[in-house]
């Protein structure tokens, strides 16, 4: 069975920094490319970040570039998506999803998320 | 970034009705657009890629269209499976920006 699995999730500080990972199984890893989306409470879909099967080449959001760091260990079958200078507006459910074909497709398998919470 | 806007925002429909959800892009994306339902708790599911093709698993009834800016996801016959929130997404740039989703509710 193909499956993702985040964790990492978390109450956090604002300013504070947090790492959160997502487990593959049931299918190659490594020769997909995976992303990040996160969903504000109430919110809309809002992608975060997307990395090559390979690890080489990685694509951030504009109004997260700077802050953020993906990153990926085709070893363990495992993606990580790292968050720093937390903000009360990083609140949200971060879901891994994995991109159907090369870098630039769709997201056809997802997890169940992982809940970011920023606050003091 | 190109944005993506969808509309309506919501939607009321009764079981059998046919419904069509319109995402416009800002600028030309060929036919690089999926279209995701999310069902309340749930992560999103993939629907359409390449704006027109279904992916596996999803009924018939439901179809894509359009190319350059203007998309389309119709729902024909619309079963109680059918009432979420979909979302377009255009996957042509680095920056696959999502719409701002469209609730089908029952009327």
């Amino acid at each position: 069975e193909v499956r993702l699995v985040e964790s990492g999730g978390a109450l956090v500080q604002p300013g504070g920094s947090l790492g959160l990972s997502c487990a593959a199984s049931g299918f190659a890893f490594k020769t997909y490319a995976m992303t990040w989306v996160r969903q504000a409470p109430g919110k809309g879909l809002e992608w975060v970040s997307t990395i090559s099967g390979s690890g080489i080449s990685k694509y951030y959001a504009d109004s997260l570039k700077g802050r953020i760091t993906i990153s990926r260990d085709n070893s363990k079958n495992t993606l990580s998506l790292h968050l720093n200078s937390l903000k009360a507006d990083d609140t949200a459910l971060y879901y891994c999803a994995r991109v159907r074909m090369g870098v630039y497709d769709a997201c056809d398998v997802w997890g169940q998320g992982t809940m970011v919470t920023v606050s003091s | 970034d190109i944005r993506m806007t969808q509309s309506p925002s919501t939607l009321s429909a009764s079981i059998g009705d046919r419904v069509t959800i319109t995402c416009r892009a800002s600028q030309n994306i060929s036919t690089w657009l999926a279209w995701y339902q999310q069902k309340p708790g749930k992560a999103p599911s993939l629907l359409i890629f390449k704006a027109s093709t279904l992916e596996s698993g999803v009924p018939s009834r439901l179809s894509g269209s359009g190319s350059g800016t203007e998309f389309t996801l119709t729902i024909s016959n619309l079963q109680p499976d059918d009432f979420a929130t979909y979302y377009c997404q255009q996957y042509s740039t680095y920056s696959r920006t999502f719409g701002q989703g469209t609730k089908v509710e029952v009327k």
